[in-house]
């Protein structure tokens, strides 16, 4: 079974730093897609950035941008230049590419709270 | 396009009672899947409907079961609630549920049970 990991249960960071939080994950599947989603203290999950396995360059979404590392099955999420507005639970999350049956769904790290000190 | 709406947004029950949660998703999504949060264990999947059917289902008792309309509305019901049903349950919808579109989350609703 595929399985999620982030190992920072919270992060500061000081307005207009540079944050990085960790993920990994474990998998046996070649076809997957990777995702980094926010819940602001509002609770409607939204997503921030997303990575298909298949590709060897990492996403980036304005601010935003990841490291994927494929081999050590490495997926963190950068925010450069944080803003107030970042402070939120980031989740991690998998899903297999083999739609269907019980893979189909999203699959997610137990999140990071990050705080933006002014 | 309105988002993805969820109803109603709190709710207070007590143990043994049963409870209906509906989600509308966007206008034209025919996939919609059912997340259960909690402190302790996190986001974890309940199901997933598409055209009316579940396609997909995680590891949840029976107590925990759903439905989808022809409108691609759904509702989502657990029966004999338990203290453990306290959650923040969320639904996502998408356009067919395939990993290339994406999940579309609602604010969720707030279950708690006395």
């Amino acid at each position: 079974a595929q399985t999620v990991t982030q190992s920072q249960p919270e992060m500061s960071v000081q307005e207009a730093e540079t944050v990085t939080l960790s993920c990994t994950y474990d998998t046996s599947e070649s076809d997957y897609y990777l995702f980094w989603y926010k819940q602001p203290p509002s609770r409607q999950m939204i997503l921030v950035i997303r990575q298909e396995a298949y590709k060897q360059q990492n996403a980036t979404e304005n601010r935003f941008s990841v490291n994927f590392q494929k081999a050590a099955k490495s997926f963190s999420l950068k925010i450069s230049d944080s803003q107030l507005g970042d402070a939120a639970m980031y989740f991690c999350a998998y899903r297999s590419g083999n739609y269907g049956g019980s893979q189909g769904n999203l699959i997610f790290g137990k999140g990071t709270k990050l705080s933006v000190k002014p | 396009k309105a988002g993805v709406t969820q109803t109603p947004r709190y709710l207070i029950k007590t143990r043994g009672q049963q409870v209906t949660l509906s989600c509308s998703p966007i206008s034209g999504h025919r996939s919609v899947s059912w997340y259960q949060q909690t402190p302790g264990q996190g986001l974890q999947f309940l199901f997933e409907y598409f055209s009316e059917t579940q396609r997909n289902k995680g590891n949840f008792p029976g107590r925990f079961s759903g439905r989808q309309f022809s409108n691609s509305r759904s509702e989502m019901n657990v029966s004999t609630l338990e203290l453990g049903d306290s959650a923040l349950y969320l639904c996502a919808s998408s356009l067919t549920g395939a990993p290339t579109y994406e999940q579309y989350f609602g604010p969720g609703t707030r279950l708690t049970v006395t």
